[in-house]
């Protein structure tokens, strides 16, 4: 089966500009998450969704990051306007359901000038 | 949240067991205990998990302590390949987010 699908996998943008990450889980995975992983540290996680109802984002700075997750399928993250700070790895993962092991893409690689 | 600790890292010779500790002794009945890997440039990838029996998979098995505070996840034979970041987590039964810390970097030795 394919894996978790993540684009792009590089991106570099200068501060305060846009920013937007896709994500396409594995066929038939209800559970989608979104996580932000900074050098040397374990993932943690922004936002999770149960079909396409976001059920916990407690975590997601809601002034700059949004998210959506559109059919209950493919998701894409958005930063704006984006900050030095957040410069990291955003990973996306998928599961068939909540309690489920998680699958990993390989993250999208984001660099702030 | 319960926490777990793991070393920061650990060394290995290639084709001899490893053994990676992980303690938590704040565990409560609910929790599973998964442990997920990291390779270089890769997203995580899930290794295995258990409750309180021990488990055996293709890639690994999990030692379960039986007062349940500690866990230790075997690769029987490492292999190159198996050079990664290795976290143990907790996953709550009710809620299934799962808490990653900063994990052990095992370093295989050819």
């Amino acid at each position: 089966e394919a894996g978790v699908v993540q684009s792009p996998r590089y991106k570099i943008i200068e501060k305060k500009q846009p920013v937007a990450f896709w994500c396409n889980p594995i066929s038939g995975h209800n559970t989608l998450y979104w996580y932000r992983q900074n050098l040397g540290q374990g993932p943690e996680l922004l936002i999770r969704y149960e079909n396409e109802e976001a059920v916990d984002d407690s975590q997601l700075p809601k002034d700059r990051f949004s998210a959506e997750r559109l059919k209950g399928v493919d998701s894409t993250l958005k930063i704006q306007p984006a900050e030095l700070g957040d410069s990291a790895v955003y990973l996306c993962a998928s599961s068939l359901e909540g309690h489920q092991p998680q699958h990993f893409g390989d993250g999208t690689r984001l660099s702030i000038l | 949240d319960a926490k777990t600790t793991q070393p920061n890292s650990m060394e290995s010779n290639e084709e001899e067991p490893v053994h990676l500790p992980c303690n938590h002794s704040t565990i409560s009945g609910t929790d599973y205990i998964h442990w997920y890997r990291q390779l270089p440039s890769q997203g995580p990838e899930y290794v295995i998990h258990g409750l309180t029996s021990n488990v055996n998979n293709r890639m690994a098995s999990l030692a379960i302590a039986e007062d349940r505070k500690s866990s230790t996840l075997i690769l029987h034979r490492a292999t190159l390949r198996d050079a990664a970041v290795y976290y143990c987590i907790l996953r709550f039964r009710r809620d299934d987010k799962i808490i990653f810390g900063k994990g052990t970097r095992l370093h295989i030795l050819p």
